[in-house]
């Protein structure tokens, strides 16, 4: 499978507990980004990374979110003691400098805090 | 405040018939307006795009038109079929930075009945 893949596809947690997600890009892709998605909604840009760079944070990643690309390869996204407003698909999407504005999302990882 | 407002958010449709799904942004940065299918549980996939220098663009039975002076785009499907019963997103992105984050609509959910 060559697309962006997440994991894992689905996680329950108690409210407080820490959570950590991972997306693997497609291989030749540097760009990557984070966004979420609640139910019923439009996906919304949380972070954008170019390599291992973070470039860009968006005022929805509090500070109970970190994200990381080391290396430039998989990212991972980290929320520290969740909340039950965070539960939500987390997208992550992959996109590479030659053809910048086509990006190709994973599946998505749902987070249900309970 | 919501950059990128789409209509309406649900929509019926017999099989063979048009479905139109209009959007219109307000950041005239913007300068690629893609549209996303998603199917339940799964990622957004990207379905057609254009640019502002175009006002259609068709690739089989999707036709966008673009009407720059307005700040309105629109999804046409035409002969539409149940398997085409999914989300549909408009959304948009600015080359300005280089970074190219995608900004959503709220998203259309097509049922296409047989």
């Amino acid at each position: 499978d060559t697309g962006v893949s997440q994991d894992p596809r689905h996680k329950i947690t108690k409210r407080g507990q820490n959570v950590t997600f991972r997306c693997d890009p497609i291989s030749e892709h540097n760009r990557l980004y984070w966004y979420r998605q609640t139910l019923g909604q439009g996906p919304e840009f949380l972070t954008y990374f170019q390599n291992e760079a973070q470039l860009e944070k968006s005022r929805l990643l509090s500070d109970r979110f970190s994200a990381e690309r080391p290396k430039g390869s998989f990212s991972t996204l980290e929320i520290q003691r969740t909340e039950q407003g965070d539960s939500a698909m987390y997208l992550c999407a992959s996109s590479s400098d030659r053809r910048d504005t086509e990006a190709f999302f994973g599946q998505g990882t749902r987070l249900t805090v309970v | 405040q919501q950059q990128v407002k789409q209509s309406p958010q649900s929509l019926i449709v017999q099989k063979g018939g048009i479905s139109i799904i209009n959007c219109a942004y307000e950041n005239t940065a913007f300068d690629y307006f893609p549209w996303y299918q998603q199917f339940p549980g799964k990622g957004p996939a990207l379905l057609i795009a254009i640019r502002p220098d175009v006002s259609e663009k068709k690739e089989g039975r999707f036709t966008i038109s673009f009407n720059k002076s307005a700040k309105q785009f629109s999804l046409h499907i035409m002969d539409s079929q149940p398997g085409d019963s999914a989300t549909y997103f408009c959304a948009a992105s600015s080359g300005d930075t280089g970074r190219r984050a995608l900004t959503f609509g709220s998203g259309t959910r097509l049922q296409v009945q047989p």
